[in-house]
């Protein structure tokens, strides 16, 4: 079936510095979701991106979706402690309805 | 407007029962997906209910079911319980089916002894 490859498991970072986590799949993505899960809490959506080569900006985080579509980025710049979480990739199918596919996450840490 | 409620939150069980786990989307959501989270497998999709009908089922065994009520409230029961059956079981709701933005649910945290 459709799997959807995530890197890095971990991350830690000194607070200040750039965190990017990537998203890959064999296949074509229909289209990416990302969210944010706090520690202790459940995933936050945070964006979707659905045109091939497409960049979206939400303050510090910049995503992004491959030019095939196979492949997405969630880059943060200059880190700070409430980052910390774990950050998914879901690929929404919407031949499949609400069917979330998600990647393992990427668990960050902060040191302050 | 009230986000998606979950209940109970905590639940211990031993092998072999069953359990329910309950879910209210938020006002107006249709759409109510279900989710296992595991250290191991991570987030895996178990179903999705709209208008009272399963539309889509995730590659769980036969013990894993549930349903969907005409005010969009679902459940899931989980029969026969084993250890592997611990997990964090979370449901999202969305308006529609396949609508961009699915709301989670703070999740319900399930032992089994």
């Amino acid at each position: 079936g459709q799997q959807v490859m995530q890197i890095p498991q971990y991350q830690h970072v000194q607070e200040g510095e750039d965190f990017t986590t990537y998203c890959n799949s064999s296949t074509t993505l229909s289209n990416i979701q990302w969210y944010k899960q706090r520690p202790g809490g459940h995933p936050v959506f945070l964006i979707q991106l659905v045109k091939s080569g497409e960049v979206k900006k939400q303050k510090r985080l910049t995503f992004q979706f491959g030019e095939a579509k196979k492949n997405s980025s969630l880059h943060i710049t200059a880190t700070q402690t409430t980052d910390v979480g774990t950050y998914f990739c879901a690929d929404l199918d919407y031949n499949q309805g609400g069917k979330l596919i998600f990647g393992q996450g990427t668990e960050l840490s902060v040191k302050p | 407007k009230a986000g998606v409620t979950q209940t109970p939150r905590y639940l211990i069980k031993t092998r072999g029962q069953q359990v329910t786990l309950s879910c209210s989307p938020i006002s107006g959501h249709r759409s109510v997906s279900w989710y296992q989270q595991t250290p191991g497998q991570g987030l895996q999709f178990l179903f999705e209910y709209f208008s009272e009908t399963q539309r889509n089922k995730g590659n769980f065994p036969g013990r894993f079911s549930g349903r969907q009520f005409s005010n969009s409230r679902s459940e899931m029961n989980v029969s026969t319980l084993e250890l592997g059956d611990s997990a964090l079981y979370l449901c999202a709701s969305s308006r529609d089916r396949g609508q961009e933005t699915q709301y989670f649910g703070p999740g319900t945290r399930l032992l089994v002894l």
